[in-house]
């Protein structure tokens, strides 16, 4: 079964509007959060990152966003520029490894 | 830093044969990690490394499968036996030792992809 979800398989936003990409996870045991972005036959670039500690991290255009209770988090792009167009995947830690999600493909229009 | 190496970049082989795949980390990272993503789907854990000493493997590791890292530097992964379904992209990754950033973090490499015919 799978721990990590992205329940959104693609989203499409308008240059310099916010985007939003959603994420929930089934395992509290999770402690540690993060965003990477993947072009077509690279591999994952690192984003951002959350503790389980916390409930918001920013770097730039990209915050994150953890809600414990709810087992979800987010990420914000704002503004969102054509360059940002990939596929975003969500990975929460445990016990070393990584567990991710399937992705979201973001698309931004000009 | 350079970033995490791996080569090849891309390997094609037919069924039955081995095939053998190099991961360089970021210098003095010391924890090492092998994924493995199909399409449509996320990197899936396969096995990690601390120095040289191997952690550990996932039950998506046959016997077929095996991971070196002997001097705590770079680490290959061996597939021996090819079949149809290894047919993937092999993603390492590395991560800092716990002072200075986030241990958390694994920075990728560009991945290995591999096509079994």
């Amino acid at each position: 079964d799978q721990q990590v979800k992205q329940n959104s398989p693609s989203l499409s936003v308008q240059e310099g509007r916010i985007s939003i990409l959603n994420c929930d996870y089934t395992n509290s045991m999770f402690d540690y959060f993060l965003w990477y972005k993947k072009y077509p036959a690279e591999g994952p670039t690192f984003l951002i990152s959350i503790s389980s500690i916390k409930d918001k991290n920013e770097d730039g255009r990209f915050t994150v966003f953890l809600n414990k209770s709810a087992k979800h988090l987010s990420l914000h792009i704002v503004p969102s520029q054509p360059g940002d167009s990939a596929v975003y995947f969500c990975a929460a830690k445990s016990v070393g490894k990584l567990v991710f999600g399937k992705g979201t493909k973001l698309t931004v229009n000009p | 830093d350079t970033g995490v190496s791996q080569d090849p970049r891309h390997k094609i082989t037919k069924r039955g044969q081995n095939v053998t795949f190099r991961c360089d980390p970021i210098s003095e990272h010391n924890r090492l990690y092998w994924y493995r993503q199909t399409l449509g789907q996320g990197p899936e854990f396969l096995t990690y490394f601390q120095n040289e000493a191997q952690l550990e493997k996932s039950r998506l590791l046959s016997d077929r499968f095996s991971a070196e890292r002997p001097k705590g530097s770079f680490s290959t992964l061996e597939i021996q036996r090819t079949e149809q379904g290894d047919s993937a992209m092999y993603l390492c990754a590395s991560s800092p030792k716990p002072r200075g950033r986030p241990a958390e973090t694994q920075y990728f490499g560009p991945g290995t992809r591999l096509l079994v015919l």
